[in-house]
């Protein structure tokens, strides 16, 4: 599986927008950009995922390079129920028998009140 | 409520003793999946199924065993052939087995070996 780097941990203000980046400069042209999030003592929750195009939805936005080596999940405006581990998982696709997910650890996003 | 659902919530077991988590989903998913965490660790396979009655070993099957008899159960046993089985485990379903379907994740449960 190619290989993801993010930073171990961020800190927020309230109310402001996070930009969370993550690193994939092995990624290749089928691979998918997935973004997980878990919070304390709970299993993860899928956030988000692409391919190629930015992509939103209610929770976050996905913004990815224009190469496909780098990603960045943005919240627009972080709240104290944002405080997570963030990871950056890539899914090879459209082949049958990618069925795991591979976490790497994650980035510890902390939100300051 | 569609969901997962993981019981106990918190489990404690004897060395040498097997031990079964409970993983059930009413959410009509084809494919469910366990892994295990560590502290301060991502996320390991043990096992997924694709299908009822069809499971396959994922990076760290070993001391684990799993059964598939109905589409919504998929109880994980910890067997006395695991040799650090203190941790998080926590169990996802997705729709299909395929790199487009989100997976959805249970509460987990937490082991520890005494």
């Amino acid at each position: 599986d190619a290989k993801t780097t993010q930073p171990n941990s961020m800190e927020s203000n309230e109310e402001e927008p996070v930009h969370l980046p993550c690193n994939h400069s092995t990624i290749s042209g089928t691979d998918y950009i997935h973004w997980y999030r878990q919070l304390p003592s709970q299993g993860p929750e899928y956030v988000i995922h692409g391919l190629t195009s930015n992509v939103n939805n209610r929770m976050a936005s996905l913004a990815i390079a224009e190469d496909r080596k780098s990603s960045t999940l943005i919240l627009h405006r972080a709240t104290l129920r944002d405080a997570a581990v963030y990871y950056c998982i890539l899914r090879a696709g459209p082949n049958f028998g990618n069925e795991k997910l591979t976490f790497g650890t994650g980035t510890r996003l902390t939100i300051i009140p | 409520d569609g969901g997962i659902t993981q019981s106990p919530k918190y489990l404690f077991r004897k060395e040498g003793q097997n031990v079964t988590l409970s993983c059930e989903q009413n959410l009509n998913h084809d494919a469910m999946y366990w892994y295990r965490q560590d502290p301060g660790q991502g996320l390991r396979l043990i096992y997924y199924s694709q299908i009822v009655n069809d499971f396959q070993k994922g990076d760290i099957a070993e001391g684990y065993s799993v059964s598939r008899e109905k589409k919504e159960s998929f109880p994980l046993t910890v067997t006395s052939a695991q040799k650090n089985p203190t941790a998080f485990y926590l169990c996802a379903s997705s729709l299909r087995a395929s790199s487009y379907n989100e997976q959805f994740f249970g509460p987990g449960t937490r082991l520890t070996v005494l």
